[in-house]
């Protein structure tokens, strides 16, 4: 059974602060890794994807991949209440390209 | 492109009543996916369609679900003999492959009561 692990939260952090994201996966041959960010109500929003080891920033956000720990981590710069939502782990492994997700990790910016 | 369209929004039926999922994916992509998610947990994986085929069923998906892709355009998810167990979210997703990811639909939320 392919697992992505992801803390549930809340993870509560002030406005301006660094967030930080973290996922777990079991599955040793996943190639692909992405993260969504979901607001209450609404359907996943994909806002990062990474496929190598290392970092991968885009704008506030950056998206950390270690395969050998089998380890990926989202960082949050500069949080705003806007990024309050419910933020899911997802990886791929097969050509079929369905993704697992994990169960998402709630986070609270506070103003 | 107008995304990934997905009809109804909502809809509550009555347990035992069976019920009709429609998504549209953007046009050119030829894989579409079938989600559901229920509260507190991150998306599960149906089924999915290259083209028209179906090429892998989730065992969550019971005799009682089916989907179809006719003419690799849009799909419908059925669900027959509605059961409470049944209330969710119901995603649709489409991508033209190559593992960048996926663009949700909106989702219909069904309630089964």
């Amino acid at each position: 059974q392919k697992e992505v692990e992801q803390n549930s939260g809340p993870l509560s952090v002030p406005e301006g602060a660094i967030a930080s994201l973290n996922c777990t996966y079991s599955d040793r041959g996943s190639q692909s890794f992405f993260w969504y960010r979901q607001y209450s109500g609404k359907s996943p929003e994909l806002i990062m994807s990474i496929y190598s080891n290392g970092d991968k920033e885009d704008g506030r956000f950056t998206a950390q991949l270690n395969k050998a720990s089998q380890y990926v981590s989202l960082l949050i710069r500069d949080s705003q209440p806007s990024d309050s939502a419910t933020y899911l782990c997802a990886v791929n492994g097969d050509s079929s390209y369905k993704l697992i997700f994990g169960s998402g990790t709630r986070l609270l910016v506070r103003p | 492109d107008t995304g990934v369209s997905q009809n109804p929004r909502h809809k509550i039926t009555k347990r035992g009543q069976n019920v009709t999922f429609r998504c549209d994916p953007i046009s050119e992509h030829n894989r579409l996916y079938w989600y559901r998610q229920t509260l507190g947990q991150g998306p599960e994986f149906l089924t999915y369609f290259q083209n028209e085929a179906q090429l892998e069923k989730s065992r969550l998906l019971s005799d009682r679900f089916s989907a179809e892709r006719p003419k690799g355009s849009f799909s419908t998810l059925e669900i027959q003999r509605t059961e409470q167990g049944d209330s969710a979210m119901y995603l649709c997703a489409s991508t033209s492959g190559g593992g960048q990811g996926y663009t949700f639909g909106s989702g219909t939320r069904l309630t089964v009561v």
